[in-house]
């Protein structure tokens, strides 16, 4: 089965909007979440990850919310502006010794419309 | 900067050829990985590696065979390529002292299997 899954394939958006990305994960062990943007024919990138210590982790217009209880965490964006659309991954996985053994999400196209 | 670089960055192949796949890293990185892409699938573990001359399999290795004569150097071989192997692949590389586990990844490898 799935083990990171996101649960909308695609997300539309007026610019200057707020949205929430959404992932679940399956393994209560994972200790390290992180979400990935990719513009199409790029390679994803880093855009925001946080451990399993904090619940919360702000960056700009991008924080994520970690749920452990409930096996979910998010991504929220303000603020949102044409270069924000691109596709969404979300990841997670076990963090231990730098080795980052993870699990992506499907991913979630995001178009953000002026 | 890191820089993770691809070869071939597209292929056709023909089914029950063989494909080999490289990628090459400059950032002093232990652990390497290759995931391939498919729509609706988001990214797939298919085989990584901690150290040279050693590999782990993924959460897809069939039909896959990795190798890592280098640090630098990490190698995707599909001995007898198949219709259901056409995909983007990309190899990624981290950092085992990084704090935020950051996968670097190459450009991607675009394989069309005829």
């Amino acid at each position: 089965g799935q083990q990171v899954k996101q649960s909308s394939p695609s997300l539309t958006v007026q610019e200057g909007g707020i949205l929430i990305l959404n992932c679940d994960y399956e393994n209560d062990m994972f200790d390290y979440f992180a979400w990935y943007k990719k513009y199409p024919d790029n390679s994803p990138t880093l855009l925001i990850s946080v451990r399993s210590n904090v619940d919360k982790r702000e960056d700009g217009r991008f924080t994520v919310f970690l749920n452990k209880s409930g096996k979910h965490f998010s991504l929220h964006i303000t603020a949102s502006q044409p270069e924000d659309t691109a596709v969404y991954l979300c990841a997670a996985g076990l963090n231990q010794g730098g080795s980052a053994k993870l699990i992506f999400g499907e991913g979630t196209k995001l178009t953000v419309s002026s | 900067e890191a820089a993770v670089t691809q070869s071939p960055r597209s292929k056709v192949a023909v089914t029950g050829g063989k494909v080999t796949l490289s990628c090459h890293q400059t950032n002093n990185h232990d652990y390497m990985y290759w995931y391939r892409q498919d729509t609706g699938h988001g990214l797939r573990l298919i085989h990584y590696s901690y150290v040279a001359d050693s590999t782990e399999k993924g959460d897809i290795p069939d039909g896959y065979k990795a190798s890592r004569p280098s640090q630098e150097n990490f190698s995707l071989i599909l001995e007898l390529a198949s219709l259901s192997q056409t995909a983007v692949y990309f190899c990624a590389s981290s950092d085992p002292g990084g704090a935020t586990g950051q996968l670097y990844f190459g450009e991607g490898s675009k394989l069309t299997v005829l």
